[in-house]
Parts: structure tokens; C-alpha cells; sequence
């Protein structure tokens, strides 16, 4: 059973838009939801985290909404650029334990 | 670089035979993850060590066993392997354990089964 749902799977933007991408969490104790952004070939690289507590985080020209009430959070990625185009893969992580349950991932295509 | 290494980066073995994965967290964290990512299934957690104990286990296969050693760098053993277990492996470090605790990833090792 998958923990974290992503949509989209894939995802075409063009340069200077923005790209979204949502994920969505049934289990309540879920208190630490990371994103992680993956280039062919290489690991997971951690993009941007928020906690509950929060509703946005902004870091450059990225952000994390959370609406905790949905169960939801997505990432927002403004002015995309081609360097942009990568894996984003979403996860929640509960106290104690530190285990991620990631989404299933969204292949991004930043068209120049 | 997140710190983290792997080794081998690939791997190619035939049905049945057991292979030995390698991974030394970045310095400090003692907290090591396995991760098992494949086409159809995603980042799957398979189990996590901290401080060279069993912490937590995800979706590992009997098949499959892993430690940490006190110099805190991990081993995953995968035994009797099947072409289904082709797949990405990566490792994670982290300082603790809290659940809030960034991961950093290492570059994983391609296993292919044949």
C-alpha cells in the first residue's frame, strides 16, 4: 500500500513556468515531509523539507505548500529552467523511527 | 557529493548467486538506510540501522540481510537472487534518528540479474 501518493507521474513544462507537483498522505503521524530531486544516473538529493507546523517554505525558486488538514503538500517550482528537469520524488517520515515513505516520483521536462 | 559511498556502482550476476553491497555513511551520521528502487515499485525503504543495531525493517525479502560495523559503514547481502531483484540500491546516512533527520543519499549500486 503506498503511503504517499504523487501525481503527475510525468510533467512538461515550459521554460519560465511553473512547475507543480502534489502529494498526498493518509497516516496522521506523518510529521516530516521532505523532497528530494534525482538526475539520471545519481542518487536522491534533498531539495526542500517542511514540517507540519508550517503551511509554506520557500527556498529560492522553490516551494513547499502543506495543508494538513488535506493531507496534502506540493512543490512549486517557479520560473523552471531546463537545469530543473529531473526525478522529484516526495516523503513523509513520522517520530520517532526516521523511516521515509517516498511517492512513487514525477519525471519533469523543462522544455528551453 | 552528499558524503555517502557505494560500491560497487554496478553489478551483474547471474540467478541464484549472492552478492555483497557496500556503503560508508558520511562522517558522523551513524544512523545508515537501504533502499531498494525499481521502475515498477519506486523508492522502497528496506531496512535501517543505527549505531550498528537493527532499528527498523520496510519491505526486505528473507532473501536479503544486512549489518553495520563499528566502524558505522553497512553491508546489504542478497542471497539467491532473482531476476526481479534487479534493481537500483541505494544507501542513506543520517546524524540520529528522530524522523525529522535529513538523508543524505549515496549514488546507489545497479544490480542486474541475468
Amino acid at each position: 500500500q503506498q503511503q504517499v501518493k504523487q501525481s503527475p507521474q510525468s510533467l512538461i513544462v515550459q521554460k519560465g513556468g511553473i512547475s507543480i507537483i502534489n502529494c498526498a498522505y493518509e497516516n496522521t503521524a506523518f510529521d516530516y515531509f521532505p523532497w528530494y530531486q534525482q538526475f539520471p544516473g545519481k542518487g536522491p538529493a534533498l531539495l526542500i523539507a517542511i514540517r507540519p507546523d508550517v503551511s509554506e517554505k520557500k527556498e529560492g525558486r522553490f516551494t513547499i505548500s502543506f495543508n494538513k488538514s488535506a493531507k496534502q503538500f506540493s512543490l512549486h517550482i517557479m520560473d523552471s529552467q531546463p537545469g530543473d528537469s529531473a526525478t522529484y520524488f516526495c516523503a513523509a517520515s513520522m517520530v520517532p523511527g526516521n523511516q521515509f515513505y517516498f511517492g512513487t516520483g514525477t519525471s519533469l521536462t523543462v522544455i528551453p | 557529493d552528499s558524503g555517502v559511498t557505494q560500491t560497487p556502482k554496478h553489478l551483474i550476476t547471474a540467478t541464484g548467486q549472492r552478492v555483497t553491497l557496500r556503503c560508508s555513511p558520511r562522517s558522523g551520521d551513524l544512523s545508515v538506510y537501504w533502499y531498494q528502487q525499481s521502475l515498477d515499485q519506486g523508492l522502497q525503504f528496506l531496512i535501517q540501522y543505527y549505531n550498528g543495531e537493527e532499528r527498523a525493517k520496510g519491505n526486505i525479502l528473507e532473501r536479503f540481510s544486512a549489518q553495520q560495523f563499528p566502524d558505522l559503514h553497512s553491508e546489504l547481502n542478497l542471497s539467491s537472487l532473482e531476476l526481479g531483484d534487479s534493481a537500483l540500491y541505494f544507501c542513506a546516512s543520517s546524524t540520529r534518528t528522530s524522523g525529522r533527520d535529513e538523508q543524505y543519499f549515496g549514488p546507489g549500486t545497479r544490480l542486474t540479474v541475468t
